[in-house]
């Protein structure tokens, strides 16, 4: 089975930089996943990691460590409009790639 | 529009009721999956389709829900005799063979049994 723990709320200013932690427990890795949900909305992708080490797309990067089990969601130069619930999410092994998701991060971004 | 989309977005239905979902995903996306969301959780898995044939369910999906792909396109999710505790949002999300692009998820249509 799979596990999954992130933080359930975060609180950061306009401009700053804010990291959303996740940590899993998988039987099987298979990569992992990064999505943004605005209220009300579907959740989009934002990052798939696979390897040890940080990729970077624009403000966002994430981190992942498979000997930790542990990933980061990092924002920088926060806008009001990051504002949103972070879902960390672990696919199954053997071929079917269902994803496990976090309960989410709800981030609060103020100005 | 190219994405996924899910109708009706909005459905309000007694306990007791039947209802149906519609999914249509990304036109060259073969796998499709329905998940449920509750206030405050990430989605929960319930089933998913690789173009025709539905190659899992969750033990969430109890048997007053059924899922269907009868071409391997569209999908739809129906619930019978529905219960105050399926008020949700359902989701549905495809995506190609692999999926290390991640999925593309529809807008939700959210079930609401009073």
């Amino acid at each position: 089975g799979q596990n999954i723990d992130q933080p359930t709320e975060m609180t950061a200013t306009e401009g700053a930089i804010v990291q959303i932690n996740c940590t899993y427990q998988t039987s099987g890795f298979n990569g992992l996943f990064w999505y943004q949900q605005h209220a009300g909305e579907a959740p989009t992708f934002l990052s798939y990691n696979v390897l040890d080490g940080l990729e970077e797309k624009g403000r966002f990067s994430s981190f992942l460590s498979r000997s930790k089990g542990y990933s980061y969601l990092l924002l920088k130069e926060l806008q009001m409009k990051d504002s949103a619930s972070y879902l960390c999410a672990v696919p199954a092994s053997g071929g079917s790639y269902i994803p496990t998701f976090g309960r989410g991060t709800s981030l609060i971004v103020h100005p | 529009d190219t994405g996924v989309s899910q109708n009706p977005r909005h459905k309000i239905t007694k306990r007791g009721q039947n209802v149906t979902f519609r999914c249509d995903p990304i036109s060259e996306h073969n796998r499709l999956y329905w998940y449920r969301q509750t206030l405050g959780q990430g989605p929960e898995f319930l089933t998913y389709f690789q173009n025709e044939a539905q190659l899992e369910k969750s033990r969430l999906l109890s048997d007053r829900f059924s899922a269907e792909r009868p071409k391997g396109s569209f999908s739809t999710l129906e619930i019978q005799r529905t219960e105050q505790g399926d008020s949700a949002m359902y989701l549905c999300a495809s995506s190609l063979t692999g999926g290390f692009e991640g999925q593309y998820f529809g807008p939700g249509t959210r079930l609401t049994v009073t």
